[in-house]
């Protein structure tokens, strides 16, 4: 069964402090990993998607990386406007037929930043 | 602007009544998908659709219908069969079935 675990639940940082967070999957073939920022009571913000093994993506203090079971969600020197919820996502081979298109969720990681 | 709109933003539903959520998209789209969230849980897929006039149960499709009449639309009914509705409902849409998805802001249910 294709499972998406993320860690920690929940992160407290002072501004400027740097730190991950973890998304570990177990898929019998990844065709993607997707990284959302959730505000409370809206909508998950789209951040990134890795497809490979060693691929990094950027986006002002945000950095993900992938590898074959985890995939690290880097921020440096956070400020408070970067409290929220981010939520990893992963979407199997497309040969899996039925399920083309779907995506397993964690269950988030909380951060709060305080100044 | 294009994007994906969701409406209503709450909505409050008695017990045994069926209640409509919609979601519309015009970004030419042709997946959509309903996801529920609840709190301290992952989102879990509902139902999607990756062509208009068709569509796939997901993982809790029990006590929800869909319908696909449009590509820029995807309702979806919560029937009164549905045990336990309260929870944030989320809608998003994809290019293609196999696309980064985007999802709408969504509609808090609640069941009174």
């Amino acid at each position: 069964e294709d499972q998406v675990t993320q860690s920690p639940e929940a992160l407290r940082l002072q501004e400027g402090e740097s730190s991950s967070l973890n998304c570990s999957y177990t898929v019998s073939g990844l065709r993607g990993l997707f990284w959302y920022r959730q505000d409370p009571g809206k909508g998950p913000e789209f951040l990134f998607t890795l497809y490979s093994a060693g691929e990094e993506k950027e986006k002002e203090r945000l950095k993900a990386t992938l590898t074959k079971k985890e995939s690290f969600l880097h921020i440096t020197a956070p400020k408070p406007e970067d409290s929220a919820t981010y939520l990893c996502a992963v979407q199997p081979s497309a040969d899996r037929g039925s399920t083309l298109g779907r995506l397993y969720f964690g269950r988030g990681t909380q951060l709060t930043v305080w100044p | 602007d294009g994007g994906i709109t969701q409406s209503p933003k709450y909505l409050f539903r008695k017990e045994g009544q069926n209640v409509t959520l919609s979601c519309e998209q015009n970004l030419n789209h042709d997946a959509m998908y309903w996801y529920r969230q609840d709190p301290g849980q992952g989102l879990r897929l509902i139902y999607y659709s990756q062509i208009v006039n068709d569509f796939q149960k997901g993982d809790i499709a029990e006590g929800y219908s869909v319908s696909r009449e449009k590509k820029e639309s995807f309702p979806l009914t919560v029937t009164s069969a549905q045990k336990n509705p309260t929870a944030f409902y989320l809608c998003a849409s994809s290019p293609r079935g196999a696309d980064t998805q985007y999802f709408g802001p969504g509609t808090r249910l609640t069941v009174l």
